[in-house]
């Protein structure tokens, strides 16, 4: 069965204080890694996707990277607006379900 | 560009009623995806459709069920419903079973 944690369950930064949070998974045959955002009350929106070992990829302040066992999202010099929920999910390839972590509350306190 | 749409956005139900929720994909994309999210929790899976054709299934009670429609459109029945059902519910949508675009929810309160 497919396992994702994610870490810290929450996280306060200061404007501008730069950080990571961290996916960690374990999937029977990856197919893919995702990010989402989410606020209170929200649909996930969608940030990201990676789909091999060593693939990185980047949006505004937010970068995703990828290895065999964890996934970590990088945010620079962060905005009170990026304070959200950050999700991280995998599906395999005998399905096409997403299998979510709990989740990083992420505050940006100005 | 076009979301995933959902209706309707709130319900109130009371214990032993029935629920249908709708969703309306992205135009062109030939998956569906429902979820329930319960306070506090992620997204769990209920159920997927693809090019109208059950194609997943989570765990998703027996008093749940769901379709697509020719237009793509799908509907979550919810029968007898508990307590433990309030929850957000979510449908996404997506093309070749790559990302998957979620829709803003429909919130079920059941009292």
């Amino acid at each position: 069965e497919d396992q994702v944690t994610q870490s810290p369950e929450a996280l306060r930064l200061q404007e501008g204080e730069s950080s990571s949070l961290n996916c960690s998974y374990t999937v029977s045959g990856l197919r893919g890694l995702f990010w989402y955002r989410q606020d209170p009350g929200k649909g996930p929106e969608f940030l990201f996707t990676l789909y091999s070992a060593g693939e990185e990829k980047e949006k505004e302040r937010l970068k995703a990277t990828l290895t065999k066992k964890e996934s970590f999202l990088h945010i620079t010099a962060p905005k009170p607006e990026d304070s959200a929920t950050y999700l991280c999910a995998v599906s395999n390839f005998g399905n096409e379900k997403l299998t979510f972590g709990t989740g990083t509350r992420l505050t940006i306190i100005p | 560009a076009a979301g995933v749409i959902q209706s309707p956005r709130h319900l109130i139900k009371e214990k032993r009623e029935t629920a249908t929720l709708k969703c309306y994909p992205i135009p062109r994309h030939d998956t569906v995806y429902w979820y329930q999210q319960g306070p506090g929790q992620d997204p769990q899976f209920l159920i997927s459709f693809y090019e109208k054709m059950q194609s997943d299934k989570g765990s998703i009670p027996d008093r749940f069920s769901a379709q697509q429609f020719s237009d793509y459109h799908s509907e979550l029945n919810m029968s007898s419903l508990e307590l433990g059902d309030s929850a957000l519910y979510f449908c996404a949508s997506s093309l070749d079973s790559y990302e998957q675009y979620f829709g803003p929810g429909t919130r079920l309160t059941v009292t």
